[in-house]
């Protein structure tokens, strides 16, 4: 079936330091990825839909500037979490629409 | 705006019991709605139910959705500790997308 494959699974940063979670459609092409974040006992709350070749669409409230997409290939779309700061702490997990929508295994972020 | 509720917020049974979980929705142009099953990491696919009136059947797990009432029901029967996890529900829409709408989940509790 198919498989997204998130890196990492989870990372530890400094606050002001950026970093970048991956994910990666392995055997199937994704023209679209959605990103979502999950907090502590909530649900996941959409934050993008990254488009491949073209810009990502932001759902309202999510700071274009700080949460970078990039989907350069079908294979492969990235969020970047630029200057992170505590509050950024959080559980980020991408999706492709396939069937059932396959996610990723998720990547937990914790920023000291 | 796209609207998902589930119902309970949280279940706590002991194994043998069989459980019902509830999810309700409000959508523009209803396209399929999705059963998740989330442990510690990722969720985990269970069902999608675009018809309705047709139950889909995993195991001891089955749901079924009533587009005129606008819910779907997510029954376990004979609950095992394995069982225990966050059950998501999600709507997807004709259009925005493809994107999901997720509602806030119900957490479940199968004591031994």
């Amino acid at each position: 079936g198919a498989v997204v494959s998130q890196h990492p699974s989870w990372v530890i940063c400094k606050s002001g330091t950026s970093v970048k979670i991956e994910c990666r459609s392995l055997d199937f092409q994704a023209t679209t990825m959605f990103w979502y974040r999950q907090f502590p006992k909530q649900s996941l709350m959409l934050m993008a839909t990254s488009n491949e070749g073209s810009k990502a669409t932001y759902e309202q409230g999510v700071e274009k500037d700080k949460f970078l997409i990039n989907h350069a290939s079908l294979t492969l779309s990235t969020l970047t979490v630029t200057s992170a700061h505590p509050e950024d702490s959080s559980f980020y997990i991408c999706s492709a629409r396939v069937y059932g929508y396959t996610f990723g295994s998720g990547t937990r972020l914790t920023v000291v | 705006e796209d609207k998902v509720v589930q119902s309970p917020l949280s279940l706590v049974v002991h194994e043998g019991d069989t459980v019902t979980l509830n999810c309700s929705y409000e959508v523009t142009n209803f396209r399929s709605l999705l059963w998740y099953k989330q442990e510690k990491k990722a969720p985990t696919f269970l069902f999608m139910l675009t018809s309705s009136g047709i139950e889909k059947k995993s195991g001891r797990l089955s749901s079924i959705l009533d587009k005129k009432e606008l819910f779907s029901i997510l029954n376990i029967t004979a609950t095992q500790t394995g069982d225990s996890a966050i059950y998501l529900c999600a709507v997807s829409p004709l259009d925005a997308g493809n994107m999901l709408t997720f509602g806030g989940g119900t957490r479940l509790m199968v004591k031994p």
